[in-house]
């Protein structure tokens, strides 16, 4: 089966510009989530998506942030302004139905604000 | 709230013997503990699950327990190899369909 893909895998934007970042999750993993990893911290939550609901938004940073997940399917996460703040790496995981269910990870995309 | 504390300092062991990594947390205990594989430049890769009335498993080269007296996991790896060189990460999630909560993660040299 393919795996959880992210798009793009790097991007690098100056402050103030908007980024929108992709996320495909496995066929048929009802839930969605995404992580981020600042420089030198731990993988942390920011929201995870059952189908197209938003199960648990508690980690999002900001309203700047905002995640969407059209169809239940596919997820984008747009960032708009960007501030320096914002760099690090997005991970994106998916799994099956399953209250433990292990998580499928893209190989994330990177982000650097300028 | 929850923390999670793995070793921040690199484990660096000599191929052929076995790596051990420790995962403690702080108040009550996760429903769930799972550990992660991580390299560079990729995103984690599950390896076990232990739920939280399970002291032991196994799998393969790898043995992760579980003890909620002194709210610690600990990951084995025996006879390991060049090639489990990486970052390891526990995670825990407390409650059953909630967030699964990283630790910083112990990365792991293997010399040979």
């Amino acid at each position: 089966e393919a795996g959880v893909t992210q798009f793009p895998s790097h991007s690098v934007i100056e402050k103030g510009q908007t980024v929108t970042l992709r996320c495909d999750p496995i066929s048929g993993h009802d839930n969605l989530y995404w992580y981020r990893r600042v420089m030198g911290k731990e993988i942390k939550f920011l929201l995870h998506f059952v189908k197209e609901s938003k199960q648990d938004e508690s980690g999002m940073p900001n309203n700047r942030f905002l995640a969407e997940r059209t169809g239940g399917t596919y997820s984008t996460l747009k960032v708009q302004p960007a501030e320096l703040e914002d760099s690090g790496v997005y991970f994106c995981a998916s799994s099956p139905p399953g209250p433990n269910s292990p998580l499928h990870f893209g190989n994330g995309t990177r982000l650097t604000v300028t | 709230s929850q923390k999670i504390e793995q070793n921040s300092e690199a484990l660096n062991i000599q191929e052929g013997k076995t790596a051990t990594l420790t995962c403690n947390y702080t108040n009550y205990s996760p429903a769930y503990l799972q550990w992660y594989r991580q390299d560079p430049g990729r995103g984690p890769v599950f390896l076990l699950l232990i739920r939280e009335n399970e002291k032991e498993k196994r799998k393969e080269r790898l043995k992760v327990t579980f003890d909620t007296t002194l709210k610690q996991s600990l990951f084995h790896i025996t006879a390991s190899q060049p090639a489990d060189s990486a970052t390891y990460l526990c995670a825990l999630r407390w409650n059953q369909g909630g967030k699964l909560i990283f630790g910083q993660g112990t990365e792991l040299s293997v010399k040979p």
